[in-house]
């Protein structure tokens, strides 16, 4: 079976650096994406790991350890308007979601 | 603009209706998907489709019966609405080979009363 786990909720303050994590459990892996959602809006697509490392865009990171089953999101020089929904989701035929890290960034 | 459309972005309408929900997308892709997004955000596929067949079929009432008369389009008609349906219902599509990195459209947001 497929399971991803992420924190609920996480608050931290403009001009910060947040992590959001998230583990796996799943049979077959096709790589860790992260998708960005605001209220009200639709999902958009961030970064893929494919292979285990850091990939870098812009402000935003993600790293993937496959042996370890996890991953992280890391977003740099936190602004108000990063404040959403952050998912986690592994393919393994399909695109599996994680339940979603609401980010509050607070002035 | 080349995009992920969606109409309607809201639809109300009462239990034992039957809607339908169009999707198109200008960004030539191949593969299509429709989602469904639940009051807690869980965000769930439903159906894929590849160059107008299908190639997912989650365990989704059959009252869901999606419908891609082009690889640019994919409709979602739902027969007989109970309340349970109502949520919001996301089409997205990939560019090939990258099913990883997929591109939503706004969302219709159903309300079932």
């Amino acid at each position: 079976g497929q399971s991803l786990e992420q924190p609920s909720e996480v608050t931290a303050v403009e001009g910060a650096i947040v992590q959001i994590n998230c583990t796996y459990q799943t049979s077959g892996f096709y790589g860790l994406s992260w998708y960005q959602q605001h209220d009200g809006g639709a999902p958009t697509f961030l970064s893929y790991n494919g292979l285990d490392g850091l990939e870098e865009t812009g402000r935003f990171s993600s790293f993937l350890s496959r042996s370890d089953s996890y991953g992280y999101l890391l977003l740099q020089e936190l602004q108000m308007k990063d404040s959403a929904s952050y998912f986690c989701a592994v393919r393994r035929g399909k695109l599996i979601f994680g339940q979603g890290t609401t980010l509050q960034v607070k002035p | 603009d080349t995009a992920v459309s969606q109409t309607p972005k809201y639809l109300v309408t009462q239990m034992g209706n039957d809607k339908s929900i169009k999707c198109e997308q200008n960004l030539g892709h191949d593969t299509m998907y429709w989602y469904k997004q639940d009051s807690k955000k869980f965000l769930k596929i439903m159906f894929s489709y590849n160059n107008k067949e299908l190639i997912i079929n989650e365990t989704v009432p059959n009252r869901f019966s999606p419908k891609s008369p082009d690889k640019a389009h994919l409709n979602l008609h739902i027969n007989s609405l109970e309340l349970g349906d109502s949520a919001v219902y996301f089409c997205a599509s990939s560019p090939p080979g990258l099913e990883n990195e997929q591109y939503f459209g706004p969302g219709t947001r159903l309300t079932v009363t």
